[in-house]
């Protein structure tokens, strides 16, 4: 199954400041999924991100405050935008491994706003 | 739209005993499901997973049956032990290409003490 690369692992940040978190497979995918893991909740998905389009963003997520970037197959950047303590969350990128196969997950990156 | 409905946790359990996470789904046609795992302070980890009606998926002792008459996906295990503590998350996907992302529930803590 497909490996991630989720960076950073966690950031401290302070509020009105924004975060870029990075994801790279290790092999070409179609489709990659942005999810937020509030403290103690279940995941949430943020986006879709297809390759040379433009994210596709679930009810209650914006392009503006969640910008997102896909310049390639292998490649993901989720965007924070103008934080607040209420974004202080884990995000997590995941994608398919195929037709009736898993999804895989990046590590996760803690990030809490101060 | 697509859903999942677990059991509230947390449970808390012994050693030893026999462990049931209740799992429920509403989807379209016909989603595969699976159970993932998050230790803690880690990221989430695919348990098991099932395609079809009747499937049942194992893995480290856990298992699963794809309960299409009953919409429902429980996890078991035989025996816990201390190092199943962890969230358990129950989840579909309408369409397992890869493609279309995954539907959570709210997780189950499990806490199994010596």
């Amino acid at each position: 199954s497909a490996v991630i690369s989720q960076k950073p692992s966690r950031d401290i940040c302070q509020r009105g400041t924004s975060l870029t978190i990075q994801c790279q497979v290790d092999s070409q995918v179609t489709m990659m999924f942005w999810y937020r893991q509030q403290p103690g909740q279940s995941l949430t998905l943020i986006a879709t991100a297809n390759q040379g389009s433009e994210a596709t963003y679930e009810s209650g997520f914006v392009i503006d405050k969640f910008p997102i970037s896909r310049p390639n197959l292998t490649f993901s950047t989720l965007t924070v935008s103008n934080m607040s303590p209420e974004d202080s969350s884990i995000y997590l990128c995941s994608v398919g491994t195929g037709v009736l196969g898993g999804y895989t997950f990046g590590s996760g990156t803690r990030l809490t706003v101060v | 739209g697509n859903s999942v409905t677990q059991m509230e946790g947390p449970v808390t359990l012994s050693e030893e005993a026999f462990l049931t996470i209740n799992c429920t789904y509403t989807a379209t046609g016909y989603p595969s499901l699976f159970w993932y795992v998050q230790y803690p302070g880690e990221g989430l980890q695919l348990l098991l997973k099932a395609t079809k009606a009747d499937d049942k998926g194992s893995n480290k002792g856990f298992e699963a049956t794809y309960r299409k008459e009953t919409t429902s996906f429980h996890l078991e295990k035989g025996s816990v032990q201390v190092s199943d503590s962890a969230v358990y998350f129950c989840a579909l996907t309408s369409i397992n290409s890869g493609n279309t992302p995954l539907v959570f529930g709210k997780g189950t803590r499990l806490s199994v003490i010596a």
